[in-house]
């Protein structure tokens, strides 16, 4: 079984610019959540999708959205680029009703 | 407000020895709690987990310690290999909806794990 797949690896950007990020899940999985890594701040939750619907959503600011697609694929974007966007972004997926998440690699991007 | 908190940013053990990472948390409604391991360069792995209805639960060489009371989960490893050299992230759950389906995780900062040989 394939894992969690999110593209690109590495991405930079410049300042002002918008981004988008992708993450197919596991076969299967309809719960798809996104994260964001940066050093000191562990992983912060920015939102979940389940059935291509917004389920939950962190504490981030509008400039960050996203979506999911009928076969579960979701996609992340974030406008109008900070450097303090510059971080990991993780995606996870899960099977409804579980618990256990599994994660990504994750796609580095450095805003310049 | 940062409602599941890892205190050490780091810890350093010889192997053969036993590792002892902590957490604490402050929301009650938390059900259930998980332990991610993350290598550099790759997303976390799961690793282990607890019902908050249970104390411990074992998993060959790792095993996870809950105290309700006072809002403390920990994990161990024994013993302790150079391979488990990594950032553990402890993880707390909590169900969103009362149909019991929805559910959120909230993540630590971590605690890089370093085991010497």
């Amino acid at each position: 079984k394939a894992g969690v797949t999110q593209t690109p690896r590495y991405l930079i950007k410049t300042r002002g610019q918008q981004v988008t990020l992708s993450c197919s899940p596991i076969s299967g999985h309809r719960s798809v959540s996104w994260y964001q890594q940066t050093p000191g701040q562990g992983l912060q939750f920015l939102f979940e999708y389940f059935s291509e619907t917004q389920r939950n959503k962190g504490n981030f600011p509008g400039r960050f959205s996203g979506r999911q697609f009928s076969n579960s694929r979701s996609e992340m974007n974030v406008s109008t680029l900070e450097l303090g966007d510059s971080a990991l972004y993780l995606c996870a997926s899960s099977w409804t009703g579980r618990t256990e998440a599994f994660f990504g690699q994750g796609t580095r991007l450095t805003v310049v | 407000d940062q409602q599941v908190k890892q205190n050490s940013p780091s810890l350093s053990v010889q192997e053969g020895r036993i590792s002892i990472l902590n957490c604490d948390y402050t929301n009650s409604m938390f059900d259930y709690f998980l332990w991610y391991k993350k290598y550099p360069a790759e997303g976390p792995t799961f690793l282990i987990s607890i019902s908050s209805i249970k104390d411990k639960n074992e998993d060959g060489r790792f095993t996870v310690f809950l105290n309700k009371s006072a809002k403390h989960l920990s994990l161990h490893i024994v013993p302790s290999q150079p391979g488990d050299s990594a950032v553990y992230f402890c993880a707390a759950r909590y169900t969103t909806n009362s149909g019991g389906s929805n559910y959120k995780l909230t993540f630590g900062k971590g605690t890089l794990l370093t085991v010497n040989p």
